[in-house]
């Protein structure tokens, strides 16, 4: 049972460049979430999903697009990555209520550590 | 969603209680009020959540009082492993998300 895991774990981008982060859950968990945290700062919401197939905008969507094809995996897009998107980026999962733990727990990556230049 | 609003930093001794009090004024009945823990280079992690009164759990306790505009995180006896950001976050059953503020930083000296 590996819970979160991202990939990659480390990446250097070119203003412009795209890229696709993957987040893996093996908790058959419901809801999956994506948030960066810049330094010194709290997370921000970028998009959630709270089902296959759905997706749903954070607090700060803008340069960012997600999709949700399998429930397991939940992929965050930068369509043309800028350096304000330098950031560390965590996902996370959820079952959605309170399941047989009583805790609306969200269960977090490791993270991706991203810098643009 | 509600925000929340908490001290930046604290500072304590190892061996003393440490309470970390989260404002949550515009609260829902909808929403539950809960506290994540963050090492550096590390994800969040959950320790206590609550709806109102008191819970208790192997590691920290939570009150919230009766208006639920507030809720205090209590940390019986840190010792140097719990120097880490705290965040008080509220979760809202309806959306499926929560906001996470900028957290406290607890440092805890010997």
């Amino acid at each position: 049972n590996a819970g979160v895991t991202q990939t990659p774990k480390f990446r250097v981008l070119k203003t412009g460049q795209s890229m696709t982060l993957l987040c893996a859950q093996d908790m058959n968990h419901e809801y999956m979430y994506w948030y960066r945290q810049d330094p010194g700062m709290g997370l921000r919401l970028i998009h959630y999903s709270v089902g296959e197939g759905t997706t749903a905008k954070g607090e700060v969507p803008d340069g960012y697009n997600v999709s949700r094809l399998k429930k397991q995996n939940f992929l965050l897009g930068l369509e043309s990555a800028a350096p304000s998107q330098t950031s560390v980026y965590f996902c996370a999962s959820f079952t959605g209520g309170t399941g047989t733990s009583g805790r609306y727990e969200q269960y977090f990556g490791p993270g991706t550590r991203l810098t643009v230049t | 969603l509600a925000k929340t609003t908490q001290p930046i930093s604290m500072d304590s001794y190892e061996g003393q209680e440490v309470n970390i009090t989260c404002s949550h004024n515009n609260i829902a009945t909808n929403d539950y009020i809960t506290w994540y823990q963050q090492f550096p280079s590390q994800g969040p992690r959950f320790i206590i959540q609550g709806y109102k009164t008191k819970v208790t759990n192997e590691v920290a306790s939570l009150f919230i009082p009766a208006d639920r505009k507030s809720s205090t995180l209590s940390l019986p006896r840190v010792s140097l492993s719990d120097t880490a950001v705290y965040y008080c976050l509220v979760y809202n059953t309806n959306a499926g998300k929560s906001t996470f503020g900028d957290g406290t930083t607890l440092t805890v000296k010997p």
